[in-house]
């Protein structure tokens, strides 16, 4: 089973600025990873899949990169509604499908 | 509009048993894998259950396997979890998610969840 990881697991950052999430893999994953927001009483919503596309909708504030076992999710300006907790998934290999145990992102 | 929408979650007491059910809307069902994903009171996800389109390639987390049973039933847009020998770690809130295919294994759309809740 794919373990993922998050870091950090609390982020507080101020409306405007940057935040830069990262999640590792315990093996390589290659780009099948995707990123979702889970805002407080909502389900997830998919915001990157195949690591870097954004999925529909979804803003151009928010990027993906990375691929192998190193990910990171970029928020170039944070908004207020961009608060919410941020959970990594891969699909290399399964089954299981594997999560991050998620970051939350609060306002500083 | 996309809608999954799931039913069936209820205080259930220790050894019980339940039946979710998530029904779909506005997107093509049948051409979908569909799982189930949960999360317990403020923890983070965990998937459950997986089922192919046509129901050939079904698959369990360890956690759940031999007491849960998922199924669909692409006539009535529909997916469900039979849910037995319930413990109290299994209370969380229920999802269901789709795949387009096994190779693009992200998952969209989400329905909204149901409460289970195993207590005596």
């Amino acid at each position: 089973e794919i373990v993922m990881t998050q870091s950090p697991a609390s982020l507080s950052v101020s409306p405007g600025e940057r935040a830069t999430l990262s999640c590792r893999a315990s093996q390589s994953v290659g780009s099948n990873l995707a990123w979702y927001q889970q805002k407080p009483g909502q389900a997830p919503r998919l915001l990157i899949y195949g690591a870097s596309a954004r999925a529909t909708g979804i803003p151009a504030r928010f990027s993906g990169s990375g691929s192998g076992t190193e990910f990171t999710l970029t928020i170039s300006s944070l908004q207020s509604e961009d608060f919410a907790i941020y959970y990594c998934q891969q699909y290399n290999n399964w089954p299981p499908f594997t999560f991050g145990p998620g970051t939350k992102v609060d306002i500083k | 509009e996309v809608q999954l929408v799931e039913s069936g979650g209820a205080l259930v007491q220790p050894g019980g048993s339940l039946r979710l059910s998530c029904a779909a809307s506005g997107f093509p069902f049948s051409k979908f894998e569909m799982n189930w994903v949960r999360q317990a009171p403020g923890k983070g996800l965990e998937w459950l259950s997986y089922v192919s389109t046509a129901s050939g390639d079904i698959y369990y987390a360890d956690s759940v396997k031999g007491r849960f049973t998922v199924s669909r039933d692409s006539a009535k847009n529909s997916l469900y979890l039979q849910m037995n020998s319930l413990r109290t770690e299994d209370t969380a809130v229920y999802y269901c998610a789709g795949v387009r295919n096994w190779n693009e294994g992200w998952f969209d759309p989400w329905g909204q969840g149901t409460l289970v809740t195993v207590s005596s």
